[in-house]
């Protein structure tokens, strides 16, 4: 098993800044994703954290907006950029484990 | 591309009552997983299945994986306030492919009433 932890829980944050989400693992995993969950709806995957080199991005969500860094095998972070009360959303680190696929306790922001 | 449909979108049961979630894709699943959630939280993890009629239980919860492998039923027994949350199914994106990414279905919310 896996187990992660995301900083910070939670947060209330002003619209244009920029605020960045840290995940940190408990052991070395190939794989690390970062999925965002809007009020009221289920997890969509922003990207895959590559180590080494640039994340993988899903249809929809851009670099510019979401800039990931992934420095090592067991830490990621998620920048979320020049936020609008758009982006109040729980955002998710995974990891895939094994056969496992782990989540961690979500970042919870709300911008204002 | 594959979507996932769980029924019911919300439940409300007595405490001690049997309860069933399903979760039906659009495509065969080579892989789904059961997550819980509570509200404004992160997921925790309840089971992966596989095989087409696996089934997997952990405390009073059951899930199965129907043969045909594009139904999942999670049936919880005798359950308690502890057992609520949000419940959601998981799959593959890529459908056969091992990729790690996930899609979902759209939850079910379980509220049991003491």
């Amino acid at each position: 098993s896996a187990v992660i932890s995301q900083k910070p829980s939670r947060d209330i944050c002003q619209r244009g800044t920029s605020l960045t989400i840290q995940c940190q693992v408990d052991s070395q995993v190939t794989m690390m994703f970062w999925y965002r969950q809007q009020p009221g709806q289920s997890l969509t995957l922003i990207a895959t954290a590559n180590q080494g080199s640039e994340a993988t991005y899903e249809s929809g969500f851009v670099i510019d907006k979401f800039p990931i860094s992934r420095p090592n095998l067991t830490f990621s972070t998620l920048t979320v950029s020049n936020m609008s009360p758009e982006d109040s959303s729980i955002y998710l680190c995974s990891v895939s484990s094994g056969d496992t696929i782990y989540f961690g306790e979500g970042s919870w922001l709300t911008v204002v | 591309s594959q979507e996932l449909e769980q029924s019911p979108q919300s439940l409300i049961v007595q405490e001690g009552k049997n309860l069933t979630i399903n979760c039906t894709s659009s495509k065969t699943l080579y892989g789904l997983y059961w997550y819980k959630q509570k509200y404004g939280e992160g997921l925790i993890f309840l089971m992966m299945l596989q095989k087409g009629g696996e089934e997997k239980s952990h405390e009073k919860i059951t899930a199965k994986l129907d043969e045909k492998k594009q139904q999942s039923s999670l049936h919880i027994t005798a359950s308690q306030p502890s057992h609520a949350g949000i419940y959601l199914c998981g799959a593959d994106q890529h459908g056969s492919s091992n990729t790690g990414k996930l899609i979902f279905g759209q939850g079910t919310t379980l509220q049991v009433k003491p």
